[in-house]
């Protein structure tokens, strides 16, 4: 079974610039989240998707990111324009449906770096 | 909204020792706990997880953890650690109408 897969691995951008990343969930899982993960810290939720639909978005700074899950699959994570605080690994998850006790499988990250 | 605190940033142990990472929630009616591993160059995965139940939970990889409602805690622990277990370790909380919260995360250096 393949796994969570995220694109690109890397990205360094000067801030102001606009970034994208890219995740594909393991196949058939209904609920996609996007994390912002800062060096020395934990995990931060900022979407959660169930098929295509948005959950819970409450910690996405609105103004400067935006998410979309067309179709209930893929999902797309955009920041214009970064800044310099934006910088963090962004991590994707997808668990089978939505549930609190769901396990929730991570793919690699990306890592953004804004100069 | 809830919070978990994981007291330790770094543990430092000798092979075949063993450990204990700890992990303190902010306490709620009902809580389920989760501890992830992030091993060099991987993405998380699911150590194990307390639902309900018995509050000793077994994981995978030799783990286990007590979920302890009186103390808010929920402390992994393995009775003798490898070389292959340094990694991050994350303890996570949820709980009905919350979102998920992680720790700061315990970087765990297992020295031969």
């Amino acid at each position: 079974e393949a796994g969570v897969a995220q694109s690109p691995r890397y990205k360094i951008i000067e801030k102001r610039q606009s970034v994208a990343f890219w995740c594909n969930p393991i196949s058939g899982h209904a609920t996609l989240y996007w994390y912002q993960q800062i060096l020395g810290q934990g995990p931060k939720l900022l979407i959660q998707f169930q098929n295509n639909g948005v959950v819970d978005d409450s910690q996405l700074p609105k103004d400067r990111f935006s998410a979309e899950r067309l179709k209930g699959v893929d999902s797309t994570l955009k920041i214009q324009p970064a800044k310099l605080e934006d910088s963090a690994v962004y991590l994707c998850a997808s668990s089978p449906v939505r549930g609190l006790t769901d396990t929730q499988y991570f793919g690699p990250g990306t890592r953004l770096t804004v100069l | 909204a809830q919070s978990v605190t994981q007291l330790d940033s770094q543990v430092p142990v000798f092979e075949e020792a063993p450990v204990e990472l700890r992990c303190n929630y902010s306490s709620s009616v009902s809580v389920y706990l989760f501890w992830y591993v992030q091993y060099p160059n991987q993405g998380l995965q699911l150590l194990l997880k307390y639902l309900s139940g018995s509050t000793l939970v077994k994981g995978i990889n030799g783990f286990e953890a007590e979920f302890n409602k009186s103390q808010t805690s929920f402390h992994l622990r393995k009775p003798s650690v490898h070389i292959s277990d340094t990694a991050e370790y994350f303890c996570a909380v949820t709980s009905t109408g919350n979102q998920f919260y992680f720790g700061t995360g315990t970087s765990l250096t297992v020295i031969p």
